[in-house]
């Protein structure tokens, strides 16, 4: 069964902190992993797409790699605007559906 | 309009009640899915339209569960006899793309409380 696991559940970072958070897939062969950031009372906003283990994808201060069982997003010196849900998610090969499996998010929390 | 567009934001229904819920996808966006999401979960795929052809409803948690998209734009997710396992918040997204996730944009959602 194709799963999506995150850790951890909930980070608390002081401004400047860099810190990773980690994606743990199991898949029947990976189309993409796509990591979205969710803001309370909106829908997740898309930030990356990887493809293929050893890819990088950078993003201003967050940069995201993939392996062939995990993903990171590493976030250096954040500050409390990076504060949100980072979600994970990965797309399965074959069949018509273009699904996509969530992991249940890291919720993130940025002091000053 | 720019975004994708979901109607109404809020909705509290009692159980029992049949609820519509509405989402106007990015104009000429082909691909459209809904998806739903628990709190503190992550979103869980419904059902997938390409066009007006619904071509996945495997994630309908059951037949109470039914959604359209009759001109191949604006989809209704309609949900019959309301229970209380329901309440979530209800996640629109569209693609241009009739392949892949890329480009996915998804609106903010219908929050659904039965009460």
């Amino acid at each position: 069964e194709d799963q999506v696991t995150q850790s951890p559940e909930a980070l608390r970072l002081q401004e400047g902190e860099s810190s990773s958070l980690n994606c743990s897939y199991t898949v029947s062969g990976l189309r993409g992993l796509f990591w979205y950031r969710q803001d309370p009372g909106k829908g997740p906003e898309f930030l990356f797409t990887l493809y293929s283990a050893g890819e990088e994808k950078e993003k201003e201060r967050l940069k995201a790699t993939l392996t062939k069982k995990e993903s990171f997003l590493h976030i250096t010196a954040p500050k409390p605007e990076d504060s949100a849900t980072y979600l994970c998610a990965v797309q399965a090969g074959g069949g018509a559906t273009n699904k996509l499996i969530f992991g249940t998010g890291t919720l993130l929390a940025v002091q000053p | 309009g720019a975004g994708v567009s979901q109607s109404p934001r809020y909705k509290v229904a009692k159980r029992g009640q049949d609820v519509a819920l509405r989402c106007d996808p990015i104009s000429g966006h082909v691909s459209l899915f809904w998806y739903q999401q628990a709190l503190g979960q992550g979103p869980e795929f419904l059902t997938y339209f390409q066009n007006e052809a619904q071509l996945d409803k495997s994630g309908l948690p059951s037949d109470r569960f039914f959604a359209e998209r009759p001109e191949g734009s604006v989809s209704t997710l309609k949900i019959q006899r309301t229970q209380q396992e329901d309440s979530a918040v209800y996640l629109c997204a569209s693609s241009l793309a009739a392949q892949g996730a890329r480009g996915y944009t998804f609106g903010s959602g219908t929050r659904l409380t039965v009460v």
